[in-house]
């Protein structure tokens, strides 16, 4: 096992376009989070997932934005019609149950509307 | 607002000495606290955490100190070597509430010089 891993590392994008992102978390965990972090900021809390049930969304996360965990392994993250302040590293993370021992988290999506 | 505050951006410290980073918190819930190393293109990585019951808790050369009456947590790094050069992130969360989302510090920049 490699860790959590997320695809792709790097996209650019211009303003109106849909990008999807995708995690996939350490296999034996069953929580997984998506935080976003933008420069000079600590990472934000977006959303988590408890095997599929999408148990918290924060209001970070707009209409625009949709995560899924299908089966409870990987998930996504779609941004529909980007704008550029969603330019930002979109890290996933996981953990074996409580989050509080210590996500793991992968090394990012690094996200720039043009 | 920001609920967990971390106010010296950068520190720099000689190698072998003590590093002390510092983190502050406003939200009298949180009873989580943990500590989150970050190297430039890749994800945080975990170092420690503390609950609120205790005052201290140490692994290896890393402590984290935690005053409740004060609001105020430190992590110590004795001796500081030059691969402890990092962004360090304070994060709380209010696991004992059901709330598993991690709220983050803005980070502090550790420079060793060797």
């Amino acid at each position: 096992d490699t860790g959590v891993s997320q695809d792709p590392r790097h996209k650019i994008t211009k303003r109106g376009q849909n990008v999807t992102f995708r995690c996939d978390p350490i296999s034996e965990h069953n929580r997984l989070y998506w935080y976003r972090q933008t420069l000079g900021q600590g990472p934000e809390f977006l959303t988590y997932f408890q095997n599929e049930a999408q148990l918290e969304k924060s209001r970070l996360l707009s209409d625009r934005f949709s995560a899924e965990r299908p089966k409870g392994s990987f998930s996504t993250l779609e941004i529909q019609r980007t704008e550029q302040g969603d330019s930002a590293m979109y890290l996933c993370a996981s953990s074996l149950g409580a989050g509080s021992n210590g996500y793991t988290f992968g090394s990012g999506t690094r996200l720039t509307v043009v | 607002d920001q609920q967990v505050k971390q106010n010296s951006p950068s520190l720099s410290v000689q190698e072998g000495r003590i590093s002390i980073l510092n983190c502050d918190y406003t939200n009298s819930m949180f009873d989580y606290f943990l500590w989150y190393k970050k190297y430039p293109a890749e994800g945080p990585t975990f170092l420690i955490s503390i609950s609120s019951i205790k005052d201290k808790n140490e692994d290896g050369r890393f402590t984290v100190f935690l005053n409740k009456s004060a609001k105020h947590l430190s992590l110590h790094i004795v001796p500081s070597q030059p691969g402890d050069s990092a962004v360090y992130f304070c994060a709380a969360s209010a696991s004992n509430f059901g709330n598993e989302k991690l709220t983050f510090g803005t980070g502090t920049r550790l420079t060793i010089i060797p």
